[in-house]
């Protein structure tokens, strides 16, 4: 398997531009997650998924920030409007059940907001 | 609410020497625990887990852990630190009714 595939890997813009974040689970995983990570809060839960369906939107900053999940094999992240404070790593990971398995990150997108 | 703590924002060992990476949760029921690991510049992934069955887990690449419930510990270790060691290590813990939540994590260097 290809593993939990992001893209892009970095992405530059500026400030008021909309973002896209993309991600493509691991075939067969029911659950997908979104993190952000800083140097300043470390790794944040942002959203996760089961079955597509969100459950957990907590972690979502503000309301610049939305999550959709149209099917089992897609999912992205859109920050519109962009601010530098957006600027962070963001992964994505997919995992069998949402309980107890193991989480499968993929690489990250490195995401700098000018 | 559970939660996780992790002593020591960075931790540096010789070559060959021994690795202990502390861990400890909160949790008022019973936690699955996780420690993964982040190379630069990629994801975490898995070093090992514990979701109830045996206390002393053992990981990929000779790491192991023990879960420790008077202690509330989930410390990791490794009895001879390799160079390919060095990367940051996260302390996870997780139950059935709630959502994962990840230690700020070690930066672990290892010295030639």
């Amino acid at each position: 398997d290809a593993g939990v595939i992001q893209s892009p890997r970095h992405e530059v813009t500026e400030m008021g531009q909309e973002v896209t974040l993309r991600c493509k689970p691991i075939s067969g995983h029911n659950s997908l997650f979104w993190y952000r990570q800083t140097m300043m809060r470390g790794l944040e839960l942002l959203i996760y998924f089961n079955n597509n369906v969100p459950i957990d939107d907590s972690g979502m900053p503000e309301d610049r920030f939305s999550a959709k999940m149209p099917n089992a094999s897609f999912s992205t992240l859109k920050i519109q409007p962009s601010e530098p404070r957006d600027s962070a790593v963001y992964f994505c990971a997919s995992s069998l059940d949402s309980i107890q398995e193991t989480q499968y990150f993929g690489p990250g997108t490195r995401l700098l907001v000018l | 609410a559970q939660s996780v703590t992790q002593l020591g924002s960075h931790v540096s060992v010789s070559e060959g020497a021994l690795v202990l990476l502390r861990c400890n949760y909160s949790s008022s029921v019973p936690p699955y625990l996780f420690w993964y690991v982040q190379y630069p510049n990629q994801g975490l992934q898995l070093l090992l887990k514990y979701t109830s069955a045996a206390t002393l887990v053992k990981g990929i690449n000779g790491f192991e852990a023990e879960f420790k419930k008077s202690e509330t510990s989930f410390h990791l270790t490794k009895p001879s630190a390799h160079m390919s060691d060095a990367a940051e290590y996260f302390c996870a813990v997780k139950t059935s009714y709630d959502k994962v939540i990840f230690g700020p994590g070690t930066s672990l260097s290892v010295i030639p």
